[in-house]
């Protein structure tokens, strides 16, 4: 079955870290660029970050640059975003989806900032 | 950054009547490549979004044909023919033509009068 299937959400303090993996499978993970988008409860779609197939081309959200780093392991079919300095706007829930133009779409995992 | 905005944000429609919605963007969505990047996407209550239609019109797969897209330029609509129960929920466009960042609308809330 073709998925993605997102983990790593939870409860995070204001200024800590947490790590949302996305396992892609049923597809060939290696020749899709991802990208990461997020909802706060309640609200529209926001796109976060985008990865090439290669890793070669990376982009984010002003909003999170210089605190998110996303990442591919395409031996794992596996994507990453690394949440640092977390602030209380981060809340939401993380989508993983492939391609620029959003083929296919996680789940979700639901981030939580708060003390 | 590129301004996405729907009309109506709210939309009551009776079941196996039409509904249209609208997207317009704050600068034409003519990439130059040719291509215009202006997808759909539906996110039924507790789901998660799903892609209906790509580049302006092409439907994706599994996507019933009473849904439809058409527009050019800067104004763009989703149409459904006849409207069933399983459409309910939110519809957004995103422009993925100038970016980063790719764009979304404010999305509309299909519901069923």
């Amino acid at each position: 079955e073709v998925q993605l299937v997102e983990s790593g959400g939870g409860l995070g303090q204001p200024g800590g870290s947490l790590r949302l993996s996305c396992a892609a499978s049923g597809f060939t993970f290696s020749s899709y660029s991802m990208k990461w988008v997020r909802q706060a409860p309640g609200k529209g779609l926001e796109w976060v970050s985008y990865i090439s197939s290669s890793s070669s081309t990376i982009y984010y959200v002003d909003s999170v640059k210089g605190r998110f780093t996303i990442s591919r392991d395409n031996a794992k079919n596996s994507l990453y975003l690394q949440m640092n300095s977390l602030r209380a706007e981060d809340t939401a829930v993380y989508y993983c989806a492939r391609d620029r133009l959003g083929s296919l779409w996680g789940q979700g995992t639901l981030v939580t900032v708060s003390s | 950054d590129v301004v996405m905005t729907q009309s109506p944000l709210s939309l009551p429609v009776t079941l196996g009547q039409p509904a249209s919605i609208s997207c317009r963007s704050s600068q034409s969505l003519v990439h130059s490549d040719g291509n215009t990047y202006l997808n759909w996407f539906q996110q039924r209550p507790g789901q998660s979004p799903r892609r209906l239609i790509y580049k302006v019109s092409n439907r994706d797969s599994g996507v019933p044909d009473r849904f439809s897209g058409s527009g050019s330029g800067t104004d763009f609509t989703l149409k459904i023919s006849r409207v069933e129960a399983e459409d309910v929920g939110v519809y957004y466009c995103m422009q993925a033509t100038h970016w980063p960042p790719a764009t979304f609308g404010q999305g509309t809330r299909l519901e069923i009068k």
